[in-house]
């Protein structure tokens, strides 16, 4: 695998199902996102990681919870979601030192809220 | 506070022929950097070019040109011979300062497309 990967590439769950998002870089990054695409919106940024310490949550609901175990691997973790919580969810990675350095994104999962 | 504006919600332009999407943008910071992305059907972002704000020439990526003017706070993307597969959401995106990690601001896209 090369690039940045990200599973499931689509998701369908129900306002009371507990299901999480991967995402994986294998591209030697330091710095890891999560950002958030609704229709006719821009890009939200959610979360960022810098070498597996959250340095950025953008008045995110707690019903979003990230994981990052290592530099490689970041999680999102979905509880009791909402309808309106139906997106694309973005993953992305890059360098930390000096820059600034562009963001590789991961293909997105495209989530629904039932 | 950073801004990124995109007033062009959609272009058309012909194949072979050259495109210019609008990017506008405002920031106090002095130390700034421009991106442009690619978002085809499949939702993967593309990265295309980056400008710093500290840059004295204009970015150039192959078929893809900015043209930064800094006065007018603008970032245009150029991209010169359209192909069909350049049909796709563009955006526009702006971080400040020189921290490490890049907090990217969005612009609400261009979506191109182009026809034979």
């Amino acid at each position: 695998e090369t690039g940045v990967t990200q599973t499931p590439r689509h998701l369908v769950m129900g306002m009371t199902n507990k299901k999480s998002l991967k995402c994986e870089q294998h591209l030697g990054h330091n710095a890891m996102y999560w950002y958030k695409q609704s229709a006719k919106k821009p890009l939200e940024l959610m979360f960022v990681y810098n070498f597996k310490e959250q340095t950025e949550n953008n008045s995110v609901p707690s019903r979003f919870s990230p994981e990052c175990p290592n530099s490689s691997h970041l999680f999102l973790h979905l509880h009791t979601l909402q309808p309106e919580d139906s997106a694309l969810y973005l993953c992305a990675s890059s360098q930390d030192q000096g820059g600034p350095y562009e963001q590789y994104f991961g293909p997105g999962t495209r989530l629904t809220v039932t | 506070a950073q801004k990124i504006t995109q007033t062009q919600p959609g272009m058309f332009v012909q194949e072979k022929e050259a495109v210019t999407l609008d990017c506008t943008y405002d920031t106090s910071d002095p130390s700034y950097g421009l991106f442009w992305y690619k978002q085809p059907s499949s939702g993967e972002m593309i990265f295309l070019i980056y400008q710093g704000s500290y840059d004295q020439q204009n970015a150039t990526e192959g078929r893809y040109s900015l043209n930064f003017q800094k006065a007018r706070k603008s970032a245009n993307l150029v991209i010169s011979a359209s192909q069909l597969g350049d049909s796709a959401m563009y955006f526009c995106a702006m971080n400040e300062g020189t921290t490490g990690f890049q907090k990217l601001v969005f612009g609400t896209g261009t979506r191109l497309l182009v026809s034979p």
